[in-house]
């Protein structure tokens, strides 16, 4: 059973293009989020929901928008995409409690623009 | 100023023995958790160990345990008996109580490579 998955695997499409990325966890838990991994492999927070509401927005350009149409649903839509915007997207979840709630990550979403 | 800094870019190991993978923690924040991640060379994020800031033992888990000196703020991972699947790249995170977002506040990552 997968924990949390994210479609598409790979994702490879031309600068300007809109694309989405979908993230389900069937783990119930009340949190979900979105990481970037940049081509150094360094991982920075995006956007968090919990309980369908944005909760971080971090520096991240409008053409980002996530959705959460439920608790086990996150979706990041991109428009325009640019050439930085080459990266690994990671989804994650965790039941919110703090500092402690540990968080479980999508196997990643490879988004490469041409 | 870096929040979490893993200076070690690259280890090696030779299969069998133990490996301890530093991190260095920055926060004024008394209550925070410290996360290990290891990511695979096929690229997902796999959950390793947990440590509290208030828990009063270090924290383990099979063959990992987390060395963690809060006045020192480390908390080094130690790797014990080193498998060659153990190969990968490993993260150092911590979240913050009181940021109240829940994110994780990630560090550069270092790669581990067992050598049999």
């Amino acid at each position: 059973d997968t924990a949390v998955s994210q479609t598409p695997k790979y994702l490879v499409t031309q600068m300007g293009n809109d694309k989405s990325i979908k993230c389900e966890q069937n783990l119930g838990h009340d949190t979900m989020y979105w990481y970037k991994q940049d081509s150094k492999k360094f991982l920075k927070i995006m956007f968090s929901y919990n309980n369908k509401e944005l909760i971080i927005n971090e520096t991240v350009p409008n053409r980002f928008s996530p959705k959460s149409p439920d608790k086990a649903h996150l979706n990041l839509h991109i428009n325009s995409l640019e050439l930085g915007d080459s990266a690994v997207y990671f989804c994650a979840s965790s039941q919110w409690s703090g500092s402690t709630d540990t968080q479980y990550f999508g196997p990643g979403t490879r988004l490469t623009v041409l | 100023a870096q929040k979490i800094t893993q200076t070690q870019p690259g280890m090696f190991v030779q299969e069998k023995e133990a490996v301890t993978l530093d991190c260095t923690y920055d926060t004024s924040d008394p209550s925070y958790g410290l996360f290990w991640y290891k990511q695979p060379s096929s690229g997902e994020m796999i959950f390793l160990i947990y440590q509290g800031s208030y828990d009063q033992q270090n924290a383990t888990e099979g063959r990992y345990s987390l060395n963690f000196q809060k006045a020192r703020k480390s908390a080094n991972l130690v790797i014990s008996a080193s498998q060659l699947g153990d190969s990968a790249m490993y993260f150092c995170a911590m979240r913050e109580a009181s940021s109240n977002t829940g994110k994780l506040i990630f560090g550069q990552g270092t790669t581990l490579q067992v050598k049999p």
